[in-house]
């Protein structure tokens, strides 16, 4: 079965600082979810890749598909407090419209 | 804000009993999932419904049961409750047909505690 890991479990940034976080399939990617997650709450919809290579940004956040389909990063530029949370990245399950997660980076950005 | 409604936000229960989660999916929304979170853990993958129907299960027993309406709400009931049933519950809606790749939008999830 496909699984995706995700490095590091959790990061620790003064504010200010660039980070990022990785994560890695065993198998082709048909759809790559980046989520945010506040303890405790929903999931927040940052961004969707499919494509090999695809990258896209909203305000500080990159997210980029590598060329395999097979890892994916999300850069933050210059982490505020407000950058602070659990992130998740999901996957299609192949032929279904359903998704299977990893397990998130919690982030902790310090004032 | 995504449109995606779930009542109640907290519940606690004793093992053995019986429970009915709520959710409200965005109006046009015809594919609603539900996900179990445990502490610590994503997201994993209950079941789906498309159009009322049951549309994919994942690696949960039967007594995880749903059910959707046509005014874009449904329903997760769990029967025989035990203690690893607690978790974050959340749904999750999104537009169109089954075996579509298309962006899920979540709920802020109903927190269940089994005593």
């Amino acid at each position: 079965s496909q699984e995706l890991e995700q490095s590091p479990q959790s990061l620790i940034v003064q504010e200010g600082k660039n980070l990022t976080i990785n994560c890695t399939s065993s198998k082709t990617l048909y759809g790559l979810y980046w989520y945010k997650q506040k303890y405790g709450e929903g999931l927040i919809f940052l961004m969707m890749l499919q494509k090999g290579g695809e990258e896209k940004s909203h305000e500080k956040i990159t997210a980029k598909l590598d060329e395999k389909k097979q890892q994916s990063s999300l850069h933050i530029t210059a982490s505020q407090p407000s950058h602070a949370g659990i992130y998740l990245c999901g996957a299609d399950a192949a032929g279904a419209n359903n998704l299977f997660f990893g397990t998130g980076t919690r982030l902790t950005v310090i004032p | 804000e995504t449109g995606v409604t779930q009542s109640p936000t907290h519940l606690i229960k004793t093992r053995g009993q019986q429970v009915t989660l709520r959710c409200s999916s965005q109006s046009g929304h015809n594919t609603v999932s539900w996900y179990q979170q445990a502490l610590g853990q994503g997201p994993q993958f209950i079941f789906q419904y498309y159009r009322e129907e049951e549309n994919g299960r994942g690696n949960f027993p039967p007594r995880f049961s749903g059910l959707q309406f046509p005014n874009y709400s449904s329903e997760l009931n769990v029967n025989a409750l035990e203690l690893d049933d607690s978790a974050l519950y959340l749904c999750a809606s999104s537009p169109g047909g089954a075996g579509d790749q298309e962006t899920q939008y979540f709920g802020p999830g109903t927190r269940l505690l089994v005593l």
